[in-house]
């Protein structure tokens, strides 16, 4: 069955530091998506992105985020300089329809920021 | 409450024992998803029912939908050690509103 992958699983860096998280969505899937979830919280949304350009974002996708699609097969997440509020778990999904059908997520990357 | 809340928010059952959870919305949707988390681990889709729907079955996944009540409920029949998870709801909007707006979750505790 297709997969979300992401990389890497687990990412350490220091407070003020870029960090990069990449994804390869499914490779028919036109909708791509980012989600964070915070230790023992729920799940929230990040952004989403189709067609080269971000289709909608949350409050929390301040001007510290930004996503691209370098090639055909990469998504990545950058925040440009972290604080330690950004540790949390980063999932990145995709969809052929707009999620109407369903996602399919990544096994997540766990980011810590100390 | 928040869209997509939960109850209860921790279960624990005695394996082979039926588990239900139920998921509370409050805006309108096009579809309704319940998704599986191990610890500390990715999300897995389980199974998803339209607003046009009132019941769906996967395996041992039963869905219900009401959405007149804006509520959802998953049962988890003959469970398994393995069913050891949290367990939540999505919504998803209408067209200009897809994202997923994920509940609080429950976490499910089954007992061997």
């Amino acid at each position: 069955e297709p997969e979300v992958t992401q990389t890497p699983s687990h990412q350490v860096t220091q407070m003020g530091q870029e960090v990069i998280l990449r994804c390869v969505p499914i490779s028919n899937h036109l909708y791509f998506y980012w989600y964070r979830q915070i230790l023992g919280q729920k799940v929230e949304f990040l952004v989403s992105f189709y067609n080269n350009e971000i289709s909608e974002k949350s409050e929390i996708f301040d001007d510290q985020f930004s996503v691209e699609r370098p090639d055909g097969s990469n998504f990545t997440l950058k925040i440009r300089s972290t604080k330690l509020e950004d540790s949390a778990m980063y999932f990145c999904a995709s969809s052929r329809d707009r999620g109407f059908s369903g996602y399919t997520f990544g096994s997540g990357t766990r980011l810590t920021v100390v | 409450s928040q869209q997509g809340e939960e109850d209860p928010q921790a279960l624990s059952i005695q394996e082979g024992e039926n588990a239900t959870m139920n998921c509370s919305y409050k805006t309108s949707i096009n579809n309704l998803q319940w998704y599986r988390q191990n610890s500390g681990r990715g999300l897995v889709h389980l199974i998803l029912i339209r607003s046009n729907e009132r019941e769906k079955h996967s395996g041992r996944l039963r869905v219900t939908l009401d959405t007149s009540k804006k509520s959802s409920s998953l049962l988890i029949t003959a469970s398994r050690a393995a069913d050891t998870a949290s367990y939540f709801c999505a919504t998803v909007g209408g067209f200009g509103n897809e994202k997923l707006t994920f509940g609080t979750g429950t976490r499910l505790t089954i007992i061997p």
